[in-house]
């Protein structure tokens, strides 16, 4: 079983629908990250949470500790937003260092 | 500032054959990265560095060297490369956990290989 699942796996919506995707995790972390990833392949940090919630323009990202479990939520959606979504959660790997295990990723397509 | 960049982009190799990636990064980050990216695996630690000289294997690790001699670098060495390393191979960086900045990673745009 993997450390870090996400769901859906593929979603398709039409522009201007409210969109959540939703990590579950199994181990304990420091910090969980929701990532982006354009078709081009570059890899961009959206947010970075230990607890609570964080909006950043349309995009919204809870976390729930105590269930281990996460969601991003895309409001207001836009073609552009069409990506691959990935959570992954920071755990410490012992010897003063940290690293990031990475679920499979979410691949979101906004149709106009 | 350029943030992480990776060198070469495209590479294809033939099975036997070495190479050197190299990932650089103007940020001052302590933490530097190496992840390969499979389809249907999502992307896995190949090994990482906390400083200048140390470095250590992540989930990974066969097949490939590092070396973080410079701050700003970490080289990922390929030493006989077989097919099963054709990949997708990120570089990120960043601060250490506990720091005053936020232990967001930076990643560099990749560097595709195709061990034939």
């Amino acid at each position: 079983k993997n450390e870090v699942e996400q769901s859906p796996q593929n979603l398709t919506a039409q522009e201007g629908e409210f969109i959540t995707i939703n990590c579950s995790y199994s181990v304990g972390i420091s910090a969980l990250h929701w990532l982006q990833q354009h078709p081009g392949g570059g890899i961009v940090s959206l947010f970075m949470l230990s607890s609570g919630k964080k909006k950043h323009g349309r995009l919204i990202a809870t976390i729930n500790i105590q269930e281990k479990h996460s969601s991003l939520h895309i409001t207001a959606s836009h073609p552009r937003d069409s990506a691959v979504y990935i959570c992954a959660v920071l755990t410490y790997r012992g010897g003063g260092a940290d690293g990031l295990t990475f679920g499979k990723g979410t691949h979101l397509i906004i149709q106009p | 500032n350029a943030g992480v960049t990776q060198t070469p982009k495209f590479r294809v190799l033939k099975t036997g054959q070495s190479m050197t990636l190299l990932c650089a990064q103007d940020m001052n980050h302590e933490y530097m990265y190496w992840y390969r990216q499979d389809p249907g695996m999502g992307l896995r630690l190949i090994h990482y560095s906390v400083g200048e000289g140390t470095t250590a294997k992540g989930e990974v690790p066969d097949g490939y060297n590092v070396s973080r001699l410079k701050k700003q670098n970490f080289l990922l060495g390929l030493e006989s490369a077989a097919p099963s390393q054709t990949s997708v191979y990120f570089c990120a960086s960043s601060y250490p956990l506990g720091t005053a900045s936020s232990y967001e990673q930076y990643f560099g745009p990749g560097t595709r290989l195709t061990v034939t």
